[in-house]
């Protein structure tokens, strides 16, 4: 069965500090993989989408960047954050199919002070 | 883009019926509808979809008007783990493989 990984569940940083988000799949090849964010008390927010390695789509412009450096993983940077960075980061996949549901991960809690 | 529309909130009490409403009169004819709910500190898990035909699975009902500008999830005994964000979205294809999420309704349940 497949299994979404995602690390850690909660981070608190510094405002300028670095930030490293990392999330992997297990037992499925070539997904398509997702960066959500939600504020406090706030909808979903679509970041970046990937279909495969190294190819990434950014919906949003910000202080936040995606890689993908292997198949199954899908790492959000960023260099310095900022106090609005803070919120709740998921993580999710699909297979590569038309209509597939999403999978989401368990979610980072950031908090940016 | 296609967009929903869904009320902010509902409230239902436990073990009655639950119908919660979501308006998407741009729908495209390929778009799929599909319902995912989000309880408190989670991420998002899938409910349920259709096209065109009501469709039933173990955790809700999803109807589907006749000319699918809106649609009703239903669950047909809501118990207090029902609790939660109920998102109506549709599969949006000219933004390739993305899902945009609304606000979704936050469901109260009741004792």
């Amino acid at each position: 069965s497949q299994t979404i990984h995602q690390w850690p569940a909660t981070l608190v940083q510094p405002v300028g500090s670095p930030l490293s988000l990392e999330c992997t799949v297990e037992g499925t090849s070539n997904p398509n993989l997702y960066w959500y964010r939600q504020a406090a008390g706030r909808g979903l927010q679509l970041l970046f989408y990937s279909v495969g390695i190294g190819q990434i789509s950014s919906e949003v412009p910000q202080n936040l960047s995606a890689s993908r450096p292997q198949d199954r993983q899908f790492i959000l940077s960023s260099k310095k954050l900022l106090l609005s960075d803070s919120g709740f980061y998921l993580c999710a996949w699909t297979r590569q199919a038309f209509n597939e549901k999403l999978f989401f991960g368990s979610g980072t809690q950031l908090s940016v002070l | 883009d296609a967009k929903t529309t869904q009320p902010n909130s509902m409230e239902s009490n436990e073990e009655e019926p639950v119908h919660l409403p979501c308006n998407h009169s741009t729908i495209s004819g390929t778009d799929y509808i599909h319902w995912y709910r989000q309880l408190p500190s989670q991420g998002p898990e899938y409910v349920i979809h259709g096209l065109t035909s009501n469709v039933n699975n173990r955790m809700a009902s999803l109807a589907i008007a006749e000319d699918r500008k809106s649609s009703t999830l239903i669950l047909h005994r809501a118990t207090l783990r029902d609790a939660a964000v109920y998102y109506c979205i549709l599969r949006d294809n000219q933004a390739g493989t993305a899902l945009i999420f609304g606000k979704g309704t936050t469901l109260s349940v009741s004792s």
